[in-house]
């Protein structure tokens, strides 16, 4: 596509319920990453997907937080028993193939756990 | 680790104002520099972006930024601000030493008061 596109835009959950983030890169676009944003904590860093290779799961914060990426192209970030403190917006980016000429972001995901 | 600093977290200006925004890094080597912008409701955008040659880049809306080699900076300026440019601002660094993605900032929130 033209963009990186997420969904949703928003999701509203109960804590402890699971839930799924989209995010489908732009074509062609072999590297994805997936940040989250919280109020006045910047960019987190969760996941780097490249290609086929194994991905960098460093940044996620605990065992709760998984993702795949199908097919080299659309990922999914999954959060299980969600809580409070999960709360932020989530957001995908995907460069060509490395970060050398910067990302291009997706609109993100507002996750509020309630 | 490499990492990025932006010293100012809230900067608030009146319009036509003069605006820096610091941004230093901690990486030896060759870096390519960003600056990226989010303003309310939008997906992060990139600003401008420095690689090699000129230190003096320029970016979109009249914003440039200059590198410092011997003070590993890369700081954001624009000699008169709007309220349109009321946003956050993150800096981002990638060096690809250990790592292939980009390394942001806390971000730094402007707010312009017409």
């Amino acid at each position: 596509g033209a963009g990186v596109s997420q969904s949703p835009s928003n999701k509203v959950t109960e804590k402890g319920k699971d839930v799924e983030l989209r995010c489908d890169p732009i074509s062609g676009h072999t590297a994805l990453y997936w940040y989250r944003q919280s109020l006045g904590q910047g960019l987190e860093f969760l996941i780097y997907f490249q290609g086929n290779s194994a991905p960098d799961k460093s940044g996620l914060p605990s065992d709760r937080f998984s993702a795949e990426r199908t097919g080299g192209s659309v990922s999914t970030l999954t959060i299980q028993r969600t809580q409070q403190e999960d709360s932020a917006v989530y957001l995908c980016a995907s460069s060509p193939l490395t970060g050398y000429n910067g990302y291009t972001f997706g609109s993100g995901t507002r996750l509020t756990v309630v | 680790a490499q990492s990025v600093s932006q010293h100012n977290h809230h900067v608030i200006l009146s319009e036509a104002a003069s605006l820096e925004l610091g941004c230093n890094y901690s990486y030896g080597g060759t870096v390519n520099l960003f600056w990226y912008v989010q303003y309310p409701g939008q997906h992060l955008q990139l600003l401008l972006k420095y690689f090699s040659g000129d230190p003096l880049v320029k970016g979109i809306k009249g914003f440039e930024a200059e590198f410092i080699k011997s003070k590993f900076s890369f700081n954001l300026r624009k000699p008169s601000v709007q309220w349109s440019d009321t946003a956050e601002y993150f800096c981002a660094v990638y060096s690809g030493a250990g790592s292939y993605q980009l390394t942001f900032g806390k971000g730094t929130k402007l707010s312009v008061i017409p």
